[in-house]
């Protein structure tokens, strides 16, 4: 079936730095790939989405590039902010499996000052 | 628009007790899901309706739990008796369509402590 990992938390930056969380997918056909973010005390809110094969998505300075041929969806972000302080999930919606996304376990970003 | 509305924000029961948790989908919007967030096992699909039909409740963890949607506008998700690892954060998501790449909006969350 449809899953998604990425890579563990919590991940500490200090501002400025530059961010990158891991996520893979496995997938039958040609899912969609999002991110959404969770800030404290919050739901979660989409903050980018690719559709298809090399399309990249990027929304609040960050950046995510839907690669088939390695099944990834890394977000990137040049130069992190203490406000990027959140959980970021990684998940796609595929051809099969129903109307579900599929999301991965979480990795907590802390930006210290 | 006003976004998901979820209440009650916080919940603080005792054990045994009957907990209902409500939510309004964004109007239009035609499938609502119910989610459950803990520590320990991540983010959890309990339920989905489509058109307010249960479409799959293989989340669901026990009979202890139930969920409705009487109209297009309104969910609840029931927990009777409740116990204390029933305790979690519980969100109400909506979309629309069938569409792959539409996404999903969630609620502010239900923070429910069963002591």
């Amino acid at each position: 079936g449809n899953s998604v990992t990425q890579m563990e938390g919590p991940v500490t930056l200090s501002e400025e730095a530059f961010l990158t969380i891991n996520c893979t997918y496995t997938a039958t056909g040609y899912p969609s790939l999002f991110w959404y973010v969770q800030y404290p005390g919050e739901g979660l809110q989409l903050l980018l989405k690719a559709t298809k094969a090399d399309d990249k998505g990027s929304n609040k300075g960050f950046e995510a590039t839907y690669r088939k041929e390695t099944t990834s969806f890394h977000l990137e972000k040049g130069s992190v902010q203490v406000s990027d302080s959140a959980v970021y999930f990684c998940a796609l919606k595929g051809d099969t499996g129903g109307f579900k996304t599929i999301f991965g376990a979480g990795t907590r970003l802390f930006v210290k000052a | 628009d006003a976004g998901v509305i979820q209440s009650p924000r916080h919940e603080v029961t005792e054990m045994g007790q009957e907990v209902t948790l409500r939510c309004k989908p964004i109007s239009g919007h035609d499938y609502l899901f119910w989610y459950r967030q803990t520590m320990m096992r991540g983010l959890e699909l309990l339920i989905y309706f489509n058109n307010n039909v249960p479409i799959d409740d293989s989340g669901m963890p026990e009979d202890r739990f139930s969920a409705k949607m009487p109209n297009a506008s309104f969910s609840t998700l029931k927990i009777q008796p409740s116990e204390p690892r029933d305790s979690a954060v519980y969100f109400c998501a909506s979309s629309l369509g069938t569409a792959k790449n539409n996404e999903q909006f969630f609620g502010p969350g239900t923070r429910l402590t069963v002591l």
